[in-house]
């Protein structure tokens, strides 16, 4: 059964750190990953998709890789700001069945 | 304005109670999937649906229904043999292919 992980648990730094959010999986044959923000009482939003034939997808100071040999995914922030302060949550997926959740890094940037 | 609308954002049950919940999206999508999330979780499947008529089981269906009768609507009955069902419920669809899944705003449940 795919086991999805993220770690760590929650992370702090001030503003403009760059920082690196980890997420692993136990099952290396995925579709896809997909990396998504979730703000307090709020939806997800989706972040960034990766495709299994992929290695990494960028937007803005967002950047993704994707390692499906080892089960490996990371979301790099660049110049982190207080509004990047939120849940973040990776989820990968297979055709055909529904996205599988880690428990998420919730991320708070200080200024 | 496409999307997902969930209602209502929020909703109080009765103990003994069924309550339902709306999911409604205007992207043409053929899947659609309900989540149910705790404080510290992360998102656990209750059902899921690839076509009209037709859905699935999740980890956790007890004590939930849904039916899917329109593209378009996968609402998800919350009855009375969920026996704790205070929780965070959010509604997502997705494209064929399995590309990019989208989420609703939730509506979050509180048994009374």
């Amino acid at each position: 059964k795919q086991e999805v992980t993220q770690i760590p648990a929650a992370l702090s730094v001030p503003e403009g750190e760059n920082l690196v959010l980890n997420c692993s999986f136990t099952d290396s044959a995925i579709y896809n990953l997909q990396w998504f923000r979730q703000d307090p009482g709020k939806g997800l939003t989706s972040l960034l998709l990766i495709q299994s034939s992929q290695r990494e997808q960028t937007s803005g100071r967002l950047n993704a890789s994707l390692d499906k040999s080892s089960g490996r995914s990371t979301l790099y922030i660049a110049a982190s700001q207080p509004g990047d302060s939120a849940t973040y949550l990776c989820a990968v997926g297979r055709a055909g069945t529904a996205l599988i959740f880690g428990k998420g890094t919730t991320l708070s940037v200080s200024s | 304005d496409g999307g997902i609308t969930q209602s209502p954002k929020y909703l109080f049950r009765k103990e003994g109670q069924n309550v339902t919940l709306s999911c409604e999206q205007n992207l043409n999508h053929d899947a659609m999937y309900w989540y149910r999330q705790d404080p510290g979780q992360g998102l656990r499947l209750i059902y899921y649906s690839q076509i009209v008529n037709d859905f699935q089981k999740g980890d956790i269906a007890e004590g939930y229904s849904v039916s899917r009768e329109k593209k378009e609507s996968f609402p998800l009955t919350v009855t009375s043999a969920q026996k704790n069902p205070t929780a965070f419920y959010l509604c997502a669809s997705q494209p064929p292919g399995g590309t990019e899944a989208f989420f609703g705003q939730g509506t979050r449940l509180t048994v009374v």
